[in-house]
């Protein structure tokens, strides 16, 4: 089944633990993406990778850190999360973002909560 | 700075109504408009989506609506059932431009039976 894989599911953690929130796709995907959402905030992209070893920053990417080392798998890492980084966290990816197709589409894992005590 | 604006926040609407939700953009250079919805414990699907040179596209009881001057666009849901109860957003980005996605906000729909 092609789908988007995201691990945990949910996650408490504390101020200053470094944690990774793993995501794998397996469609062949070159375009890869996360996604913080948060209640009247809608959806806020915080990194995106077009390929293997490209990535760039979103609109949020503060305290956030990925690597695309496998074109697969987009960990986002958190150094120090802090509080306001308690949120609702999807991965996303795509085989046509950023190619100018009319059937560009974004496929979403099922998302990780995060709450940061 | 908000770059797509939706609204409203929230709807309800009674099974077999319209359900109408409405987002404007500033950036003339926006050039693809998709609309996703989301259930409850799920990740954000694409639903439908639209281009500049058209001014309406229609999927079964999904259709969106395009003004270019006014710098509008919205999602209709004809017939609107329990089972579209979930959250839209509406999304634009530039030609080429498409891995900078912007969304708005959100619209929880409540369709009551």
């Amino acid at each position: 089944e092609a789908q988007v894989t995201q691990n945990p599911r949910y996650l408490i953690t504390v101020t200053g633990k470094k944690l990774t929130v793993t995501c794998s796709q397996n469609m062949n995907h070159e375009y890869m993406s996360w996604y913080r959402q948060d209640p009247g905030l809608g959806l806020r992209q915080i990194y995106y990778s077009m390929n293997v070893e490209v990535t760039d920053k979103g609109d949020v990417p503060e305290g956030y850190k990925v690597s695309r080392k496998e074109k697969r798998n987009f960990p986002l890492i958190l150094e120090s999360p802090s509080p306001n980084q308690t949120s609702l966290y999807f991965c996303a990816s795509s085989d046509t973002l950023g190619q100018g197709d009319w059937n560009e589409k974004l496929f979403f894992g099922s998302g990780t909560q995060l709450s940061v005590l | 700075q908000q770059q797509v604006k939706q609204s409203p926040q929230s709807l309800i609407v009674q099974k077999g109504g319209i359900s109408i939700i409405n987002c404007a953009y500033e950036n003339t250079a926006f050039d693809y408009f998709p609309w996703y919805q989301q259930f409850p414990g799920k990740g954000p699907a694409l639903l439908i989506a639209i281009r500049p040179d058209v001014s309406e596209k229609k999927e079964g009881r999904f259709t969106i609506s395009f003004n270019k001057s006014a710098k509008q666009f919205s999602l209709h849901i004809m017939d609107s059932q329990p089972g579209d109860s979930a959250t839209y957003f509406c999304a634009a980005c530039e030609e080429g431009g498409s891995e900078k996605l912007v969304f708005g906000k959100g619209t929880k729909l409540t369709v009551n039976p």
